[in-house]
């Protein structure tokens, strides 16, 4: 069956560092990968996505990487500030008007 | 920009209680989708529709019901609130010509079931 993992444990990181945060996936072929914001009692929000035939997208400090050899997907924080602090979450998907799984996500706390 | 409402940020029910849960958008999408959340469980389908009055279970469909009877609403219904229905339910909308399957969630209803 279709897995999705991410990191269950939180990742804690100094403000200014770059938090990378790993989204694994299994007996999946997707042609997207989505990454996820959520902040605690709201809903996720939709961050970026990425193309099977791209290797790398940014969108201003943030970058995603996706390796369909690997079945991994890299989610970049650059210059991390404490407003960064969230769960993120990354949801592979093959599209075409389809529903979404999600991975369980990963929190990030940026300490000062 | 896509929004997405829910009717209530929280709600509490007493056991037994038929409870209404309702989301709409403004965005003329397809797809609507009820999703609970709980630690540690991460994001979980109870319901999706693709189009007014279809429905679709999703991976935990039991002890709920849903409806659509316009295409920018969707309802949640427990039919008889139990404590384990306890959590954070989570509306969602996509456009499925989008192709990416992008969703856009609401804001959520926290429901305590005492």
């Amino acid at each position: 069956s279709q897995k999705i993992e991410q990191n269950s444990e939180a990742l804690n990181i100094q403000e200014g560092k770059t938090a990378t945060l790993t989204c694994n996936y299994t007996n999946y072929s997707p042609a997207y990968l989505q990454w996820y914001r959520q902040d605690p009692g709201r809903g996720p929000v939709f961050l970026l996505l990425i193309r099977e035939n791209e290797k790398e997208k940014r969108k201003e400090r943030l970058k995603v990487t996706f390796d369909t050899t690997l079945k991994q997907s890299l989610f970049h924080i650059t210059a991390s500030q404490p407003a960064d602090s969230a769960t993120y979450l990354c949801a592979p998907t093959t599209g075409g008007g389809n529903k979404l799984t999600f991975g369980t996500g990963t929190q990030l706390k940026v300490e000062l | 920009d896509v929004k997405v409402t829910q009717s209530s940020r929280y709600l509490v029910k007493r056991t037994g209680e038929k409870v209404f849960l309702e989301c709409v958008q403004d965005m003329d999408h397809e797809n609507m989708f009820w999703y609970r959340q709980d630690p540690g469980l991460g994001l979980r389908l109870i319901y999706f529709s693709y189009d007014v009055k279809m429905k679709e279970k999703g991976d935990i469909p039991e002890g709920y019901s849903v409806s659509r009877e316009k295409k920018e609403r969707f309802s949640l219904i427990l039919e008889s609130a139990s404590t384990n229905q306890t959590s954070m339910y989570l509306c969602a909308s996509s456009n499925p010509s989008a192709l990416t399957d992008t969703q856009y969630f609401g804001p959520g209803t926290r429901l305590t079931v005492l």
